[in-house]
């Protein structure tokens, strides 16, 4: 099968711009959780979706969203671009309807200027 | 809430020498435990996790771990390490009832010696 695979790798925005990010998990899993990696903070969680309803959310403001289509293809938004917002976002699936088993994509590496 | 702590920002091996990454983790009751491996530019990579039943943990490259409730620990061990082990590793918790989410660790750097 293949991996998760996230679109596109590496985007370049100026403060202000809105962003969205895609991510298409592995055949037949329909769990999609995002996460954002910075130096500063290090991994945190953002959402999970599944069966196309956002299941968990992370602590982070309304301008980061997201949703899931019904193929289990899933994108976040992220709008008002802050240069804090610089990061690596990670997409993982996961197999069943729980997050304990998830598979990562690459990232997408997302510089705001 | 659970979280976790790596002590180890950075630990240096030489190639051949044995290994030990520690994990500290905080949670109510019996965690979900992993480690993963992140390769530079790329994503993460389960190595192994413990949910349950024998605390001595087999993963993948030659990698096991082992959970001591006592001590609130998940320590990562590998007894020969390669050049291509160089990455950062990255231990997580996630609860064992509901969302199963899992929280990261800050994450430790290995650096592997010739």
């Amino acid at each position: 099968k293949a991996g998760v695979t996230q679109t596109p790798r590496y985007l370049i925005k100026t403060r202000g711009q809105q962003v969205t990010l895609s991510c298409s998990p592995i055949s037949g899993h329909r769990s999609v959780s995002w996460y954002q990696q910075t130096p500063g903070q290090g991994l945190q969680f953002l959402f999970e979706y599944f069966s196309e309803t956002q299941r968990n959310k992370g602590n982070f403001p309304g301008r980061f969203s997201g949703r899931q289509f019904s193929n289990s293809r899933s994108e976040m938004n992220v709008s008002t671009l802050e240069l804090g917002d610089s990061a690596l976002y990670l997409c993982a699936s996961s197999p069943r309807g729980r997050t304990d088993t998830q598979y990562f994509g690459p990232g997408t590496r997302l510089t705001v200027l | 809430a659970q979280s976790v702590t790596q002590p180890d920002i950075h630990i240096t091996v030489s190639e051949g020498a044995s290994l030990e990454l520690r994990c500290n983790y905080s949670y109510g009751a019996t965690p979900y435990l992993f480690w993963y491996v992140q390769s530079p530019g790329q994503g993460l990579q389960l190595l192994l996790k413990y949910f349950s039943g024998d605390t001595l943990v087999q993963g993948i490259k030659g990698f096991e771990a082992e959970f001591k409730r006592s001590q609130s620990s998940f320590n990562l061990r590998k007894p020969s390490v390669h050049w291509s082990d160089a990455a950062e590793y990255f231990c997580a918790v996630g609860a064992s009832g509901g969302s199963y989410i899992p929280t990261f660790g800050r994450g430790t750097s290995l650096i592997v010696h010739p």
